[in-house]
């Protein structure tokens, strides 16, 4: 079955570290894939995405993600973290299935970023 | 401003009773969604529906229903059969499949 893993539930990091948030995926077909931010009581965000191409993508506000098909991974970076980034981090996947594509995501089950001054 | 709009953003229900959560978006989209939040769960999929008067159940349909007589518009219903409705609810669209999400602000809805 497809299925979508944040490994880690909760991350907290100083403000102006780095950052690194990890999703893996099973499937083996092609994927495209979604990084979604949320803050609380709030709705999703999109930060970035990948369909295909250059498999290092650049989003909003400062965050990179890199698809590595080996690894079935697309990981979030950023290189120095900032106190609002405090948040609900969300990795989503989509599968092609030719003409019956039915465009649902499938989400992972979310990492919160905790950021320390 | 394009975008998604759900309503209202807080809801109580009384045991028993069936609540309807509304979802408009002014985007022009085929396609849209409904998804269940709950803590440590990530978003579960209950609905979607690709284009009008038609729509598919997701991965926990039961207890809901929902109708899309318009483009614009996708509500949820959710009956006195879903047993445990206590969840915030994010009501998303899509221009087609293979393209990304948009959100709206979601409804919290609470048994009491």
């Amino acid at each position: 079955a497809q299925s979508v893993t944040q490994p880690d539930i909760h991350i907290t990091v100083s403000e102006g570290a780095s950052l690194e948030l990890r999703c893996n995926y099973s499937y083996g077909a092609t994927p495209y894939l979604f990084w979604y931010v949320q803050s609380p009581g709030q709705g999703l965000q999109l930060l970035l995405k990948y369909f295909s191409g250059d498999t290092l993508v650049q989003g909003i506000k400062g965050f990179e993600a890199e698809f590595k098909r080996s690894q079935s991974s697309f990981n979030l970076r950023k290189p120095s973290v900032h106190w609002s980034d405090a948040a609900e981090y969300f990795c989503a996947v989509g599968f092609y299935h030719g003409s019956g594509n039915t465009g649902k995501l499938i989400f992972g089950q979310g990492t919160t970023l905790q950021v320390k001054p | 401003d394009g975008g998604i709009t759900q309503s209202p953003k807080y809801l109580f229900r009384k045991e028993g009773q069936n609540v309807t959560l509304s979802c408009e978006q002014n985007l022009n989209h085929d396609a849209m969604y409904w998804y269940r939040q709950d803590p440590g769960q990530g978003l579960r999929l209950i609905y979607y529906s690709q284009i009008v008067n038609d729509f598919q159940k997701g991965d926990i349909a039961e207890g809901y229903s929902v109708s899309r007589e318009k483009k614009e518009s996708f509500p949820l219903t959710v009956t006195s059969a879903q047993k445990n409705p206590t969840a915030f609810y994010l009501c998303a669209s899509q221009q087609t499949a293979n393209t990304e999400a948009f959100f709206g602000q979601g409804t919290r809805l609470t048994v009491v």
